[in-house]
């Protein structure tokens, strides 16, 4: 079964300290994404990546975040000055192809790193 | 906008039982999908099933069966034979066909199996 990584698994960082999360995704797939999950909330879009570039971000993402895939396999989430309200879960996800009417194209979801802002 | 709600948010089975979680949406479009998530404590979000609400028939999946309710908008899992494994949180979600990017998601339900 193919499965996106993610690390780290936990972190702990002070408040204005750049974060850097990590993601592999599934080798042949071609969308990213990045989804959060504040406690007790609900998981909420953050952005979505195709092409080198990002085809959509939701209100969320500003500018004090950023995603690269710096060397064609890793995807990276980065938060540039951390603030006490960026404590969630962060998951990353990949699919092979947009769209849901191919029969069997599935999102899959890594299994999120925990970002604790002190 | 999209909305999904999850109006229980801890709920318990006894292992073999059946067990129906239950899922509602609120939307204007016409053509979307559905989908059921897990994640167990390992934290991995795993598709459980899907559906597309152009098809009238409800999806299955081995003990795994939606009931499917577009004009009430209402999208229930269904668990028979419950097993221990199925012990996770389980995450209701949309998407338009317009939008493949954004899944919405419902808060989760978390679903005990007990021995």
């Amino acid at each position: 079964e193919p499965e996106v990584t993610q690390t780290p698994s936990h972190q702990v960082t002070q408040m204005g300290q750049e974060v850097i999360l990590r993601c592999v995704p599934i080798s042949n797939h071609l969308y990213f994404y990045w989804y959060r999950q504040i406690l007790g909330q609900k998981v909420e879009f953050l952005v979505s990546f195709y092409n080198n570039e990002i085809s959509e971000k939701s209100e969320i993402f500003d500018d004090q975040f950023s995603v690269e895939r710096p060397d064609g396999s890793n995807f990276t989430l980065k938060i540039r000055s951390t603030k006490l309200e960026d404590s969630a879960m962060y998951f990353c996800a990949s699919s092979h192809r947009q769209g849901m009417a191919t029969l069997g194209n599935t999102i899959y979801f890594g299994e999120g790193s925990w970002l604790t802002v002190v | 906008a999209q909305t999904v709600t999850q109006s229980q948010p801890e709920m318990s089975v006894q292992e073999a039982e059946t067990v129906t979680l239950s899922c509602t949406y609120d939307t204007s479009e016409n053509n979307y999908y559905l989908f059921w998530y897990k994640q167990p404590p390992s934290r991995q979000m795993i598709l459980v099933i899907r559906q597309e609400a152009y098809k009238q028939q409800n999806a299955t999946e081995n003990r795994f069966s939606v009931n499917f309710q577009k004009a009430a908008k209402s999208f229930s899992l269904k668990i028979s034979d419950s097993q221990l494994g199925d012990t996770a949180m389980y995450f209701c979600a949309f998407i338009p066909s317009y939008n493949f990017n954004k899944f919405y998601f419902g808060s989760g339900t978390k679903l005990n199996v007990k021995p």
